[in-house]
């Protein structure tokens, strides 16, 4: 049974910083390429970051393209995502999810969230 | 980045059949054949039910067929049921490598 358990949430000020963590078990983690997407409360859908099994490739949305990175480390089977610059609009559910490529919008299963607060 | 344009709500009633659209660009919808469809259930992950335009994942059950037209793609749900009552996404890649979600629909069973 495919497994992502997020961690690595929590509060924060304006102008901080986070490093969100994915632990992924029960699918052979380095033929896939994985992604970030996040859901602000009672809102919409948001992909933040992708990227591929070798990372190789990463993909950023522009709302966080020089603030956020995303990486992973297959020996370990996780994923990660360091948030830096932090802003209000940040505040969301962070999902980590798993797919075929990471520029492609197929995302074949999702973590149950991580909460990121940023907060005065 | 804007989003892809998706109604705020549909409903219909049980045994009927309901379309969601998606609306985009040349550069995100209708250029290329990478768009999704997700239903999501209150405080549950969400679950991809199309992908690649109008392929189902096993298991999905055949009542969900996408489609798309130009720049629109589209959900439909046939023989609606009470537990099609959710929230329903579209994503598509766009140009640039990003990959981009529409604003959601509420679908409400009558």
């Amino acid at each position: 049974e495919v497994q992502l358990v997020e961690s690595g949430g929590g509060v924060v000020r304006p102008g901080g910083s986070l490093r969100l963590s994915c632990a992924a078990s029960g699918f052979t983690f380095d033929d896939y390429a994985m992604h970030w997407v996040r859901q602000v409360p009672g809102k919409g859908l948001e992909w933040v970051s992708g990227i591929h099994w070798n990372s190789v490739y990463t993909g950023y949305a522009d709302r966080v393209k020089g603030r956020f990175t995303i990486s992973r480390d297959n020996a370990a089977n996780s994923l990660y995502l360091e948030m830096n610059s932090l802003k209000l609009e940040d505040t969301a559910l962070y999902y980590c999810t798993v797919g075929p490529n990471w520029n492609r919008p197929l995302f074949d299963h999702w973590g149950q969230g991580i909460l990121v607060t940023v907060s005065a | 980045q804007s989003a892809l344009t998706q109604p705020a709500s549909v409903s219909g009633s049980p045994g009927q059949s309901v379309t969601i659209s998606c609306t985009g660009t040349s550069s995100d919808v209708g250029g290329y054949y990478f768009v999704s469809w997700y239903k999501q259930h209150p405080d549950k992950a969400p679950k991809h039910i199309i992908f690649d335009v109008d392929k189902r994942p096993s298991g999905v059950s055949s009542r969900f067929s996408g489609s798309r037209f130009d720049n629109t793609a589209a959900l439909t749900i046939s023989g609606l049921q009470i537990e099609d009552e959710a929230d329903y996404y579209c994503a598509s890649y766009r140009s640039g490598d990003t990959l981009v979600f529409g604003g959601g629909t509420k679908m409400t069973v009558l």
